[in-house]
């Protein structure tokens, strides 16, 4: 059965203090896996899509990292605003289909 | 900016009511997903269009939910009736197949309550 399994499932962090999430996939053929952020009361917001072990993506404080069988979000110095809940998310090769993690809620303290 | 617009933002209802959301997704966009979120399951997929047509809706009770797209700017999700345990935030995306354009636009969400 396809997985998507990521931990912690909360997280808190002194600002400056760096750290990792973790997103571990067992699916059926990976077509692409995908990182999004939410913000309480919103939707998902789109970070990263990454097609292949060993492909890295970096926005500002985040960098996206994969492997054939986990992907890590690591967090450098994070500041408050980086607070949120971060979902990933593998998307299947032959069944097209979208499977979510339940989400790191990250709560970063000045 | 173009988003991923959804109506009605909330909605409060009785059990047995029907209740209908919409959601329009992104001018040139031929995929749409609609989700269901909750704080026990997180996101779960209930269907999924491309170009109009349904390719995968099995993770809809099918008894009581039904999802369409009359046209390339207006999908729905219909719930009748409604149950309390469907109380949860709805949400819809859209986006492109093909590669590298998988990365789904999400709307701002349906928030369900039914009394």
């Amino acid at each position: 059965e396809d997985q998507v399994t990521q931990s912690p499932e909360a997280l808190r962090l002194q600002e400056g203090e760096s750290s990792s999430l973790n997103c571990s996939y067992t699916v059926s053929g990976l077509r692409g896996l995908f990182w999004y952020r939410q913000d309480p009361g919103k939707g998902p917001e789109f970070l990263f899509t990454l097609y292949s072990a060993g492909e890295e993506k970096e926005k500002e404080r985040l960098k996206a990292t994969l492997t054939k069988k986990e992907s890590f979000l690591h967090i450098t110095a994070p500041k408050p605003e980086d607070s949120a809940t971060y979902l990933c998310a593998a998307l299947t090769s032959g069944t097209y289909k979208y499977i979510f993690g339940t989400g790191t809620r990250l709560k970063v303290l000045a | 900016d173009a988003r991923v617009t959804q109506t009605p933002r909330d909605k409060v209802t009785e059990m047995g009511q029907e209740v209908t959301m919409r959601c329009q997704p992104i001018l040139g966009h031929n995929t749409v997903f609609w989700y269901r979120q909750t704080m026990m399951q997180g996101l779960e997929l209930l269907a999924y269009f491309r170009n109009r047509a349904p390719l995968d809706d099995s993770g809809m009770p099918k008894d009581r939910f039904s999802a369409e797209m009359p046209d390339a700017t207006l999908a729905t999700l219909k719930i009748q009736p409604s149950e309390p345990r469907d109380s949860a935030v709805y949400f819809c995306a859209s986006g492109k197949t093909g590669d590298p354009y998988n990365e789904q636009f999400f709307g701002p969400g349906t928030r369900l309550t039914v009394l």
